[in-house]
């Protein structure tokens, strides 16, 4: 069983279109986070969600938006995006944040390419 | 500012052992984590350390000094499959994770 899944797995979009980044996670955790992962680059936390309230949002530009219509799935809305949006968008999920041994597990990522 | 650092790329040979070393300043520390992460796959969670000393887990062991803000994940016996980046990451005082870049470990016959 995949406890923390993504869809879609690739994705190439122009400038100016919209699409949503899609994620589910069957661990029964209460936090879901977004990362976007850049090649040689530390993972970058976007959106952090605690029992479907944001905590979180790391100065992220607005044409990245966050939906968590409950605390099994997680989108990621994304309109006008720019190239330098082009990375691996991660998906995680953790039991309970703010605990020190809180480990977070994560989705396989949407490869995203924009054109 | 807060810094994880890693080395960037690795080569060892199958059957051998090797030592992944990271580095941390951060604000607070609140516990260590690794990460194994093959490529176009999702990080998979390795170990997490809190208190100095070794964390031994078959293959895997890792290694945590606070007062040197240093650990190390040690593979042994390794194995073609265990060629993937490694990554770090520490929980700082506000409890927020903070990575490393990652260490890509190449692993020759």
């Amino acid at each position: 069983e995949t406890g923390v899944t993504q869809t879609p797995r690739h994705l190439v979009m122009g400038m100016t279109n919209k699409k949503s980044l899609k994620c589910e996670q069957h661990l029964g955790h209460n936090a879901m986070y977004w990362y976007k992962q850049s090649a040689k680059k530390p993972l970058e936390l976007m959106f952090v969600y605690s029992l479907e309230e944001r905590v979180e949002n790391n100065s992220v530009p607005s044409r990245f938006s966050p939906e968590c219509p409950n605390s099994s799935h997680l989108f990621l809305h994304l309109h006008t995006l720019q190239p330098e949006d082009s990375a691996l968008y991660l998906c995680a999920s953790s039991q309970e944040m703010g605990q020190g041994a809180d480990t977070q597990y994560f989705g396989p990522g949407t490869r995203l390419t924009v054109l | 500012g807060q810094n994880i650092d890693q080395p960037t790329e690795m080569t060892a040979t199958e059957g051998a052992i090797v030592q992944i070393n990271c580095t941390y300043q951060t604000s607070g520390f609140n516990g260590l984590f690794w990460y194994q992460q093959h490529a176009g796959e999702a990080p998979t969670f390795l170990s997490y350390n809190v208190l100095d000393g070794l964390e031994e887990k078959g293959r895997f062991s890792s290694f945590l000094s606070r007062s040197k803000g240093y650990s190390y994940l040690l593979l042994k016996e390794l194995q073609m499959k265990d060629s993937a980046s490694y990554l770090c990451a520490v929980r700082d005082s506000n409890y927020q994770l903070i990575w490393g870049a990652g260490t890509k470990l190449i692993i020759k016959p």
